[in-house]
């Protein structure tokens, strides 16, 4: 079966770097992109970008261009997560999730269990 | 960016209720738009893709419906187990945006 297996909470100061990791298993890892999306305490879901596992090519929101690195290594079928400069904003829980693509359209069938960064000053 | 707005942000109601709730997008996005519901500490789930189509092992009282800018998403008799957070996403354009959630409560 399919699944998203996230590394455990960070807790960081102001200024750091954070590096979230995503183990896939149960499909074949270059076979579909991975996203990585974050919830803020009270706050709606927002998308940081994709990476495609296959070439690496990668898309980021222009909101975390260049606060943002997403890599992936194919050997270990894991993803990667690294956002730096950090401020109490980026607090939330970060979630990695699979995505489909069809003609139809593009959706998120299967995510990790999220992993909490807590910012503080 | 692509603006979504959901309608209400909360709502309460009652098992077995019928419950309909709106999403809208800031331009017509065809049906690229995808629903997800998520509970606290939990991973979101998707409901629906491309508008309409139910995902794999979901229940048949999820619907959605809609193109455009304007979409549904129908619970047909709400369950306990409904209780929770809906989310409508667009995936017509990066960065691919999220309405900001309707918290479904028990009345």
């Amino acid at each position: 079966q399919v699944q998203l297996v996230q590394s455990g909470a960070e807790v960081k100061k102001s200024g750091a770097s954070v590096k979230v990791s995503c183990k896939a298993s149960g499909y074949t890892f270059t076979g579909h992109y991975i996203h990585w999306v974050r919830q803020a305490p009270g706050q709606g879901l927002e998308w940081m970008g994709w990476i495609n596992p296959n070439i690496g090519g990668i898309k980021y929101a222009q909101k975390f261009q260049g606060r943002v690195t997403m890599t992936s290594d194919t050997s270990v079928s894991t993803a990667y997560m690294e956002l730096t400069r950090l401020t109490s904003d980026d607090t939330a829980v970060y979630y990695c999730a699979r995505d489909y693509i069809s003609a139809r359209g593009t959706w998120f069938d299967f995510w990790g269990q999220g992993t909490l960064v807590s910012v503080s000053s | 960016d692509i603006q979504m707005t959901q309608s209400p942000s909360s709502l309460s109601a009652s098992v077995g209720d019928r419950v309909t709730i709106a999403c809208r997008a800031s331009q017509s996005i065809s049906t690229y738009l995808n629903w997800y519901q998520h509970k606290p500490g939990k991973a979101p789930k998707l409901l629906i893709y491309a508008a309409s189509s139910l995902q794999s092992g979901v229940p048949s009282r999820f619907s959605g419906s809609g193109s455009g800018p304007d979409f549904t998403l129908t619970i047909s008799s709400l369950q306990p187990e409904d209780f929770a957070t809906y989310s409508c996403q667009q995936t017509h354009t990066t960065p691919y945006t999220f309405g900001q959630g309707t918290k479904l409560e028990i009345k």
